[in-house]
């Protein structure tokens, strides 16, 4: 079982569309998670944090938790153009608290 | 505000050379990691440290080597370069707290390699 997982996509979502990702963990004491963004060719970028279960919105964005469940998922809302790219959940396991990424969801918002 | 700085951009080494790619980070924080990403694939961690002087394996340490003599300064050492290590390399850094998480963790802007 990988520490991370993501479904590799691509996901497909029409312009003004919520896009919705998610991302499972495999060890239970994982304290932080993040999501980032990679365009083609570049570094990845922070979009948010979350550190309790529940919700935290940011503009177009909400990352919601589930520590039970051990999943971390990512809504976009009113998708554009510009939001096509790769995310990333990226977690610091307990153990070495250490910083895990999932292999990346591709996501493509068509016009 | 220079965050991570990582050098060179980009390099091409023929097989069997060795080369190191430098970071820094002047953000003094205590982790730092080193990732490589094949194209289409997430980040896997190569090496990462907790702090000066201690460094620990990740999930694809093979043909690399690590150093953290000081706290800004994390370079990565590629012995007998082999075309599998043609990647993009990142090098992160982030603040944790011991076994209660941490930050965000800040890029630099990658290195491409190709070993040929």
């Amino acid at each position: 079982q990988k520490e991370v997982e993501q479904n590799s996509g691509p996901l497909s979502v029409p312009e003004g569309a919520i896009a919705s990702l998610n991302c499972t963990y495999s060890d239970r004491g994982s304290q932080s998670f993040f999501w980032y963004r990679q365009y083609s060719g570049k570094s990845p970028e922070l979009i948010m944090s979350i550190y309790s279960n529940g919700d935290k919105e940011d503009g177009r964005f909400t990352a919601q938790l589930n520590k039970a469940s051990q999943y971390v998922s990512l809504l976009i809302r009113d998708s554009q153009p510009s939001d096509s790219a790769t995310y990333l959940c990226a977690v610091i396991k307990a153990a070495g608290n250490k910083l895990t990424f999932g292999g990346g969801t591709r996501v493509l918002v068509k016009p | 505000n220079a965050g991570v700085t990582q050098t060179p951009k980009f390099r091409i080494l023929k097989i069997g050379q060795s080369m190191t790619l430098q970071c820094a980070q002047d953000m003094n924080h205590n982790y730092m990691y080193w990732y490589r990403q094949d194209p289409g694939m997430g980040l896997k961690l190569i090496y990462y440290s907790v702090g000066a002087g201690i460094t620990d394996k990740g999930e694809v340490p093979n043909g690399y080597n690590v150093s953290r003599s000081t706290t800004e300064d994390f370079p990565l050492r590629l012995e007998l370069a082999a075309p599998s290590q043609t990647s993009v390399y990142f090098c992160a850094s982030s603040y944790s707290y011991r076994g209660s998480g941490g930050t965000e963790a800040f890029f630099g802007q990658g290195t491409r390699l190709t070993v040929v």
